[in-house]
């Protein structure tokens, strides 16, 4: 089966503006999750999606957005971007049926950067 | 809430040496355990999980890890380090809700 993957795999972006990450995840799977990596706060979640509904949140603000559509595939999008907002955005995909105990599988990550 | 305490973000091993990753956990219901390397520019890759039955988790690549729930933790072991697993390594806990909360992560030099 083929990986997750995750487009752009490099953005550069500028203060104010808004920005879509693409995911999709492994064939089959319906839970996509997104991570930010930042080297001050490490990985934090940003939210899950399954069958098309926002089912766990983390503490992110409004301006970190997401959706998936019917064959799974998820977008997230972040509006008015700070300079903190660099960083990389890791998507993972599972089956979503495991109540927590499912590997995620991590896609390569979108590094994106703020000026 | 979940939460992962892993000490020491760099650690330095001689090649052929044991490789010893320390990850304490806490959680209010019985925890989900994993352990996850990162290469540089890649993304996260499953080493091994604990869900439940047998503590001793055996992974990829010849690591294992312990789970103990008297201690809280969840230590990374592998008893003979390689060039080959220079990277970064990210314990995390899942409390059910398939929402990962992960340490800091340690950095692994091995030294020739």
């Amino acid at each position: 089966k083929a990986g997750v993957t995750q487009t752009p795999r490099y953005l550069i972006k500028t203060r104010g503006q808004q920005v879509t990450l693409s995911c999709s995840p492994i064939s089959g799977h319906r839970s996509v999750s997104w991570y930010q990596q930042t080297p001050g706060q490490g990985l934090q979640f940003l939210f899950e999606y399954f069958s098309e509904t926002q089912r766990n949140k983390g503490n992110f603000p409004g301006r970190f957005s997401g959706r998936q559509f019917s064959n799974s595939r998820s977008e997230m999008n972040v509006s008015t971007l700070e300079l903190g907002d660099s960083a990389l955005y890791l998507c993972a995909s599972s089956t979503g049926t495991g109540r927590g105990a499912d590997t995620q599988y991590f896609g390569p990550g979108t590094r994106l950067t703020v000026l | 809430a979940q939460s992962v305490t892993q000490l020491g973000s760099h650690v330095s091993v001689s090649e052929g040496a044991l490789v010893l990753l320390r990850c304490n956990y806490s959680s209010s219901v019985p925890p989900y355990l994993f352990w996850y390397v990162q290469y540089p520019n890649q993304g996260l890759q499953l080493l091994l999980k604990y869900t439940t039955g047998a503590t001793l988790v055996k992974g990829i690549n010849g690591f294992e890890a312990e789970f103990k729930k008297s201690e809280t933790s969840f230590h990374l072991t592998k008893p003979s380090a390689h060039m080959s697993d220079a990277a970064e390594y990210f314990c995390a806990v899942s409390d059910g809700n398939n929402r990962l909360a992960f340490g800091k992560g340690n950095q692994v030099v091995v030294i020739p």
